[in-house]
């Protein structure tokens, strides 16, 4: 059972690059987020997609965007990335509680 | 707003000996919880939850919490410890019908077992 799937599970940008984090999962669940992880901070929710076609901000949603492509997908794209945006980012899957969570993408922006 | 608090940033315990990772909450309303444990450059894996019914919630590897209403806590407890529950544990809530709203998180609680 693969679950929740995050591409790519490293990588090193430079400032001002762009780059989208793919999120896939094959549980046909409704509801999946985007967190990230930084020390000593614990997880936060940058943004969620209550479903298909909907998506909301969560407590960090500044520099992102997303986009639910399918019920099977969540992307999370950086625009123009900055050292802030340094972090682990976990996506995650729900119906009913609790959620499920991929094993993460480590970004560094330099 | 909700909100957890994870009263330990290091627990250091040797092993064989019990251990207790402390999480308190605050909420207007009810809650459901969560605990979580990260090994190092992994994902989170759910140790446990509580939705509703009894307050006493055992998990995977031997791990149990205890929601308590009245003090908005719910600890993690373990008899006896072993060096593979090195890790990183994280304590979590959110509300049951509040949509898809997602889980706020403590800071995380490193549990280190010393041999």
């Amino acid at each position: 059972n693969a679950g929740v799937t995050q591409t790519p599970k490293f990588q090193v940008l430079k400032t001002g690059q762009s780059m989208t984090l793919q999120c896939a999962q094959d549980m046909n669940h409704n509801s999946m987020y985007w967190y990230r992880q930084d020390p000593g901070m614990g997880l936060r929710l940058i943004y969620y997609s209550a479903s298909e076609g909907t998506t909301d901000k969560g407590e960090v949603p500044n520099g992102y965007n997303v986009s639910r492509l399918n019920k099977r997908e969540f992307s999370l794209r950086l625009e123009s990335a900055a050292p802030s945006q340094t972090s682990v980012y976990f996506c995650a899957s729900s119906d009913t509680p609790p959620q499920h969570f991929g094993d993460g993408t480590r970004l560094s922006i330099l | 707003a909700q909100s957890v608090t994870q009263l330990d940033s290091q627990v250091p315990v040797f092993e064989e000996a019990p251990v207790e990772l402390r999480c308190n909450y605050s909420s207007s309303v009810s809650v459901y919880l969560f605990w979580y444990v990260q090994y190092p450059n992994q994902g989170l894996q759910l140790l446990l939850k509580y939705l509703s019914g009894s307050t006493l919630v055992k998990g995977i590897n031997g791990f149990e919490a205890e929601f308590n209403k009245s003090q908005t806590s719910f600890h993690l407890r373990k008899p006896s410890v072993h060096i593979s529950d090195t890790a990183e544990y994280f304590c979590a809530v959110s509300e049951p019908g509040g949509g898809a709203d997602g889980l706020t998180f403590g800071k995380g609680t490193h549990l280190i077992i010393q041999p």
